[in-house]
């Protein structure tokens, strides 16, 4: 079935560029059907979508967070990828790639989380 | 942007007791709506989608109703494993999660 599973650092310094990369396995991400998003939740706290990208390379954007966010996707590798510039401390979070349908909203395939600390 | 307020923001309950948790939205959603379970150091899973729709696998003991601005997830019997914090999510305009309802046992 498919499976996802998110990949980086896990310790970034303030003003750095935080980069996390989620590997899609057991299905494509060239599907027509779905987005492929990014979701974070810092500790103890609520869940925060960032962003999400379909295969074509569309993205669209939390805007809270755009102006330092950038998501890109590898069809070759099928994998896609975050990029999150100016961290602070307010950035360390667990990060969770997850899938979502084009045509509705529900976060339905979900990777294990990646805890990305931002300290110096 | 849409704001989502769940209440109670966590709960006491026993085993087979019906448990009910509310969502409100700030604006006029409609059916877009989902629920979803999170149990610690795990991530979150999709238990309801579109309001009242119960995903692939998931008991029939979990629930949830609501249109328009209010919503509502019902557990109709408590089990042990239902031990978790409970998510609203709205996809009417991008995508926002309410707080989360922290569910234990009485």
């Amino acid at each position: 079935q498919l499976q996802l599973q998110e990949s980086g650092p896990g310790l970034v310094k303030p003003s750095e560029t935080l980069s996390l990369t989620c590997t899609v396995s057991g299905g494509s991400i060239s599907s027509s059907s779905y987005y492929w998003g990014w979701i974070r939740q810092p500790p103890g706290k609520g869940l925060e979508w960032i962003g999400s990208i379909y295969y074509s390379g569309s993205t669209y954007y939390n805007p809270s967070l755009k102006s330092r966010v950038t998501i890109s996707v590898d069809t070759s590798k099928n994998q896609f990828s975050l990029k999150l510039s100016s961290v602070t401390a307010a950035d360390t979070a667990v990060y969770y790639c997850a899938r979502h349908e084009r045509a509705g909203g529900a976060f339905d395939i979900w990777g294990q989380g990646t805890m990305v600390t931002v300290s110096s | 942007d849409i704001q989502m307020t769940q209440s109670p923001s966590s709960l006491s309950a026993s085993v087979g007791d019906r448990v009910t948790i509310t969502c409100q939205a700030s604006q006029d959603i409609s059916n877009y709506l989902n629920w979803y379970q999170q149990k610690p150091g795990k991530a979150p899973k999709l238990l309801i989608y579109d309001a009242s729709n119960l995903e692939t696998g998931v008991p029939s003991r979990f629930s949830g109703s609501g249109s328009g601005t209010d919503f509502t997830f019902t557990i109709s019997s408590l089990q042990p494993e239902d031990i978790a914090t409970y998510y609203c999510q709205q996809y009417d305009n991008l995508y926002t999660f309410g707080q989360g309802t922290k569910l234990e046992i009485k």
